[in-house]
């Protein structure tokens, strides 16, 4: 099974920061890779696919990018809505696919 | 308005059973296929099962296999997750969730969850 890990776990930010969050594949997934945002008792919300594709509606702040085993999602200008865990998906072994383990973006 | 509505969740004994519905409206559910995702309390996202736009081909998560069952009745827009031989650790918000067109592999939408928690 493809593994896939998130580095950091958790971050504290402030409004107006630029936040990195990586996603790393434990084998080449190519470009097959979505993020997800959720927030506290709420399901989680598609944001981007296909590693830099943001899906329709997404603020255009948020962006992907990477191939092959090693992801990024961005960030550039942290707003207060964005304060949620992030989660990213692998499907190259769709349909059974694996979740990273999320990251935490906090309040400073 | 793409909308999926999950129902059946409640509070089971271990190696008991419940069956989960899950309600979509907006889209032409038919043509979709369809998912199973759950979420642990304080946990992460774990993919549970996958079902094709017709029903005829089926996926299980290893940790799933064998006891949990998936369906769909096409004719009542309706996805289904039969549990059975439940334990501890199956407690969890289980969502359903959409593939896009073309079977892409992410979720686009995704239900509001019903919560299985399985103690006695």
């Amino acid at each position: 099974a493809i593994r896939i890990t998130q580095s950091p776990s958790s971050l504290s930010a402030s409004t107006g920061d630029r936040v990195t969050i990586t996603c790393r594949a434990s084998q080449g997934i190519s470009s097959y890779l979505a993020w997800y945002q959720q927030k506290p008792g709420k399901a989680p919300k598609l944001l981007i696919y296909a590693a830099s594709t943001l899906q329709s509606g997404v603020p255009s702040r948020f962006s992907g990018s990477g191939s092959g085993t090693d992801f990024t999602l961005t960030i550039s200008c942290l707003q207060s809505e964005d304060f949620a865990t992030y989660y990213c998906q692998q499907y190259y072994s769709y349909p059974l696919t694996t979740f990273g383990p999320g990251t935490k973006v906090d309040i400073k | 308005e793409v909308q999926l509505v999950e129902s059946g969740g409640g509070l089971v004994q271990p190696g008991g059973s419940l069956r989960l519905s899950c309600a979509a409206s907006g889209f032409t559910f038919s043509s979709y296929e369809m998912n199973w995702v759950r979420q642990a309390p304080g946990k992460g996202l774990e993919w549970v099962s996958y079902i094709s736009s017709s029903g005829s081909t089926i996926y299980y998560a290893d940790s799933v296999k064998g006891r949990f069952t998936i369906s769909r009745d096409n004719a009542k827009n309706s996805l289904y997750l039969q549990m059975n031989s439940l334990r501890a650790e199956d407690t969890a918000v289980y969502y359903c969730a959409r593939d896009p067109p073309a079977a892409a592999g992410y979720f686009d939408y995704w239900g509001q969850g019903t919560l299985v928690t399985v103690s006695s």
